[in-house]
């Protein structure tokens, strides 16, 4: 299977805790993308990646997110000290991002619950 | 600000019965308007990509069409596999963040 991966698929931790969440792109993509889900909505984007380097971060919902692309191949997405309120589908895409060619292609995403 | 309108939020079909789907958008300079497919519980999957009014796409029973303003999803003669919910989203020209809608939640029923 060539697409997006995200693991893990589905996690539940306790509030306070700390999470990550591991995307693999589609090897010739460029462009990372992750966003977060809630019901009835549309995705929500968080951070962007152009290989290593992130060129948007300021949508991160909180200080307690980060995320990193340390070789320009898979990423991570972080959540410190986990809220109920971060409960949600956390979705990652990839994008070839050239001329004529913007899509995005997207993992089948990890659903977190904060109990 | 990039907006993006769906409607209608949810759409019951009988099976073979055509209809129309919504996407009306505001940006700064569209570089272009994407069409997703999203199941329960999955990710969004990619359906098309429009970039130019008057532009048109097809793919099965599906298909898009783009003016200036607006966007519509074309379904003729759904199936009952054709139920989702479909996301549209616009990038704009002056931005690299895409802006999606809340997508509409389309049931074929059989």
């Amino acid at each position: 299977d060539t697409g997006v991966s995200q693991d893990p698929r589905h996690k539940i931790t306790k509030r306070g805790q700390n999470v990550t969440f591991r995307c693999d792109p589609i090897s010739e993509h460029n462009r990372l993308y992750w966003y977060r889900q809630t019901l009835g909505q549309g995705p929500e984007f968080l951070t962007y990646f152009q290989n290593e380097a992130q060129l948007e971060k300021s949508r991160l919902l909180s200080d307690r997110f980060s995320a990193e692309r340390p070789k320009g191949s898979f990423s991570t997405l972080e959540i410190q000290r986990t809220e109920q309120g971060d409960s949600a589908m956390y979705l990652c895409a990839s994008s070839p991002w050239t001329s004529g060619n913007y899509e995005q292609y997207f993992g089948p995403g990890t659903r977190l619950t904060v109990t | 600000e990039d907006q993006v309108t769906q409607s209608p939020e949810a759409l019951r079909l009988q099976e073979g019965e055509s209809s129309s789907l919504n996407c009306s958008y505001t940006v700064s300079g569209l570089r272009g308007l994407f069409w997703y497919r999203q199941d329960p519980g999955k990710g969004p999957e990619f359906l098309f990509t429009l970039y130019s009014a008057g532009e048109e796409k097809e793919k099965e029973r599906l298909k898009a069409t783009l003016t200036k303003k607006e966007s519509f999803l074309h379904i003729t003669a759904p199936k009952p596999e054709d139920s989702a919910t479909y996301l549209c989203a616009v990038q704009s020209g002056g931005s690299y963040i895409p802006t999606f809608g809340r997508g509409t939640s389309l049931i074929v029923h059989p």
